[in-house]
């Protein structure tokens, strides 16, 4: 199956700061990223569809502001954090969908973030 | 909106049974893609089932997609302690994002 990469892998933050999570697909091009949240123990809740050369699409209830998505090139998304508080102390998840039929999606390892 | 149930929710079984999961949904989708996550990983993709009535065989997995393509099962045979996991369902409609079902978490006891 198709590759995604991301990184860093876990980061522990103080309040305040801000923290990018990268994600790349290495060996096929990703037109639409997406980035999800996951609390333990549970689904997987789809913050924002990152979308190359264009604005992200957010979730209700996901501040744009406070989650800056950038989907520079068909390779790579980036999701920053800015101004974090310990409630963003989440495990953080980004998906690379192929755009061809039928539309498979490959998720990345994950970032675990601790903001103290 | 669209929505996946996804049950059971939770499932404990000794090692050597077999054991059902199933999706259902009221909506139509153009393919539904099960997926097993561990705990501080990402999910792993194990298959895509695209037409109605499919059936796939991964090992001792069998995926089954719904004639009508609003439903899917997972199916495991003779479970071992390395199935021990969160399955996710996941359903597609065209290029819209997946809706996924709240998962199976799945304890496969030695």
């Amino acid at each position: 199956g198709a590759v995604v990469s991301q990184h860093p892998s876990w980061v522990i933050c103080k309040s305040g700061t801000s923290v990018k999570i990268e994600c790349r697909s290495l060996d096929f091009q990703a037109t639409t990223m997406f980035w999800y949240r996951q609390f333990p123990k549970q689904s997987l809740m789809l913050m924002a569809t990152s979308n190359e050369g264009s604005k992200a699409t957010y979730e209700q209830g996901v501040e744009k502001d406070k989650f800056l998505i950038n989907h520079a090139s068909l390779t790579l998304s980036t999701l920053t954090v800015t101004s974090a508080h310990p409630e963003d102390s989440s495990f953080y998840i980004c998906s690379a969908r192929i755009l061809a039929v039928p539309y498979e999606q490959y998720f990345g390892p994950g970032t675990r973030l601790t903001v103290t | 909106t669209q929505l996946l149930e996804q049950s059971p929710q939770f499932l404990s079984i000794q090692e050597g049974e077999n054991l059902t999961v199933y999706c259902n949904s009221s909506s139509v989708f153009s393919s539904l893609q099960w997926y097993r996550q561990e705990p501080g990983e990402g999910p792993v993709l194990l298959v895509t089932v695209v037409t109605g009535g499919e059936v796939k065989k991964l090992k001792r997995l069998t995926f089954q997609f719904g004639d009508a393509r609003k439903d899917s099962s997972l199916h495991i045979t003779a479970a071992q302690p390395g199935d021990t996991g969160l399955y996710l369902c996941a359903g597609a409609l065209g290029n819209t994002p997946l809706v996924f079902g709240k998962g199976t978490r799945l304890s496969v006891i030695a």
